[in-house]
């Protein structure tokens, strides 16, 4: 299967400051990106979906002001949580997908907003 | 709008047990179906992907089946060890105005005690 890297797979940082969230697909490039959310024995809730090159659109009740996407490469997105309270503190995963090919999924970010 | 259930929330049996898992969706207009495995604080394993055309598909222990006129797949786990012990979660890929995408439900807990 795929490889997909996040990075970190976890942060820990004080109310108010931004996290910088990196997904790679390693072997093969990635023409849509996914970001999902996952809280505490909930199921994952897609966030946002990106094309690259293209703005992120994002779900319903998702700030995009807040939740910064960037999908500058085939290979790399990344997810930058500005201005992070602790109800941001969730499990965030990204998705990317070659064409209409299997989508895959990362190992996950844990962010602990404090 | 698609959703997805997932029954029970958790299942705990000793080693050994068969058992079955539940999902149900109530948009049968389906691409397809995939069944997932979450460990804690980790992201997914896919285990099983069931086209729309398709009616089950098996991978050693486990059996997956898709009834999608009824909205319902079933996964089947075999012999239970406690390696198995983790979420499994469904998801259904279906059509919606902003394109495809996944629907995940909320899980089962499955724990196999030895």
């Amino acid at each position: 299967g795929a490889v997909v890297s996040q990075h970190p797979s976890w942060v820990i940082c004080k109310s108010g400051t931004s996290v910088k969230i990196e997904c790679r697909s390693l072997d093969f490039q990635a023409t849509t990106m996914f970001w999902y959310r996952q809280f505490p024995k909930q199921s994952l809730m897609l966030m946002a979906t990106s094309n690259e090159g293209s703005k992120a659109t994002y779900e319903q009740g998702v700030e995009k002001d807040k939740f910064l996407i960037n999908h500058a490469s085939l290979t790399l997105s990344t997810l930058t949580v500005t201005s992070a309270h602790p109800e941001d503190s969730s499990f965030y995963i990204c998705s990317p997908k070659q064409g209409q090919e299997t989508q895959y999924f990362g190992p996950g970010t844990r962010l602990l907003v404090l | 709008k698609q959703e997805v259930t997932q029954i029970p929330a958790a299942l705990s049996v000793p080693e050994g047990e068969n058992l079955v898992l539940n999902c149900s969706f109530t948009d049968s207009a389906i691409y397809n179906l995939q069944w997932f495995r979450q460990d804690p604080g980790k992201g997914l394993t896919s285990l099983l992907l069931i086209q729309s055309s398709q009616r089950e598909q098996t991978s050693g222990r486990l059996n997956a089946s898709l009834d999608k006129s009824s909205g319902r797949s079933t996964l089947y786990i075999a012999a239970s060890q406690p390696g198995d012990s983790a979420t499994y979660l469904c998801a259904v890929k279906s059509m919606e105005t902003s394109g495809s995408r996944l629907t995940f439900g909320e899980g089962t807990q499955l724990t196999v005690n030895p």
